[in-house]
Parts: C-alpha cells; structure tokens; sequence
C-alpha cells in the first residue's frame, strides 16, 4: 500500500510556531507535497520536496527525509488565516504520469 | 501562476439524470488532468487521469462508464457523471499539469465543483 499518516487535527496559537508530520511508505517515491484547504475550496500549492532537506518560503518551511519516509511542514508566526487542513501528498507514478495520492489531512486551528 | 476553471461550481441535479464538470486551464496548456472526488471530512481521492488525445486511465473502483472522461484539448477536460445517484453527491476537483516548465511538476487545481444530487 500507499499509507500516508498524517495527524487528524492539531490546535496552536497564534503567533507561533505549529509543525504537522506526514510519514508515507517509501517504495516508488518520486516527491512530496504539501496543499491547504479551506473548508469548501480547492486545495492551493504550498510545497515540493524531492530532495533531503529543508525548503524555506516564507512563512512556510517544508522538510523531507527520503530514507524515512518522513516529511513535515513548519509553519511560523501563525495567523487565524492559517486555521485549514493541510495536505501531505506522494508522487507515486512512474514514467512521468505525476498521479498523487493523499494524506487524510491535518486539520489545524490557530487560537487567538 | 497558472489558473485552472471548472464549471460549474454546484450543481443540483435530480436522480438518473446526468451532469458534465468542465475544467480548463485559462494561461497554460495541460498535457494531463486528474479528477478528484472528495467526501465531506475526508481527502482527495483520485478518480482519474485523463491526457490530451488518448482514453483516461480510471482508478480501482471508479467506474468509467459512470464516470466520462474526454480530455479533448490541451486547455480542456470534461467529466459526466451518467446516471447520477445520492451516493455520487460530492465535490469534484480538477486539477492539471502544464506542458512544460513546470515548477517541481506542480498540479495546478481547480476550485471544484459541489454536486448534489436529489
């Protein structure tokens, strides 16, 4: 299988700092994503990784460990904005068809 | 960045009858589209993958006559759901991926499309 666990909600204030795991089996892994969605849209981009490592945009970081099949996203200086699930998401295709298979999402609430 | 349409963005529709989700890409040209469903609570399901010019690739358990894909552009996907039922209410997601450049292969997504079928 294609298990990708991510908490089901997580709750963190304002002005801190929150970070949501994803841990997915690693066998056909060719990268990691990372959506939010507000309750009723459409998820938006936030992050790709591929490769080990930390990738900073803004207030938002996304990291990657390939060899242990885990990821998470960092998000600092939270705002009530924040307050939306966030997606962890695999490319497990081969030879380029880029399907994506989806975590259950994080659902997280910022508190004033 | 690249902007993907559906429409409509809800639709009600009577039991039997059938519904078509179009979904397009407005600046860029989209060589493949999925198609998602998502129940309320829970992820996004891949239904399809559908590429300009050949027949969509369905998902176990998703049933193509039910569910008709036709990618018949590069800015341009459409989804028939055929002979709706109650169980097929759900909100139905596009999203594409462009031709070239893409950045980190990103799936461009739509604003999704709410059926509800009464």
């Amino acid at each position: 299988g294609q298990n990708i666990d991510q908490p089901t909600e997580m709750t963190a204030t304002e002005g801190a700092i929150v970070q949501i795991n994803c841990t997915y089996q690693t066998s056909g892994f060719n990268g990691l994503f990372w959506y939010q969605q507000h309750a009723g849209e459409a998820p938006t981009f936030l992050s790709y990784n591929v490769l080990d490592g930390l990738e900073e945009k803004g207030r938002f970081s996304s990291f990657l460990s390939r060899s242990k099949g885990y990821s998470y996203l960092l998000l600092k200086e939270l705002q009530m904005k924040d307050s939306a699930s966030y997606l962890c998401a695999v490319d497990y295709s081969g030879a380029g068809s880029y399907q994506l298979t989806f975590g259950k999402g994080t659902k997280l609430s910022v508190i004033p | 960045g690249a902007v993907v349409s559906q429409h409509p963005s809800w639709v009600i529709c009577k039991s039997g009858t059938s519904v078509k989700i179009e979904c397009r890409s407005l600046d860029f040209q989209a060589t493949t589209m999925f198609w998602y469903r998502q129940f309320p609570k829970q992820s996004l399901m891949l239904m399809a993958t559908s590429n300009e010019g050949s027949k969509a690739t369905y998902e176990q358990g998703v049933e193509k006559d039910k569910f008709l894909i036709n990618h018949a552009s590069l800015t341009l996907s459409t989804l028939t759901v055929t002979s709706a039922h109650p169980e097929d209410s759900s909100f139905y997601i596009c999203s594409a991926r462009e031709l070239a450049g893409a950045e980190g292969n990103e799936q461009y997504f739509g604003p999704g499309t709410r059926l509800t079928v009464t």
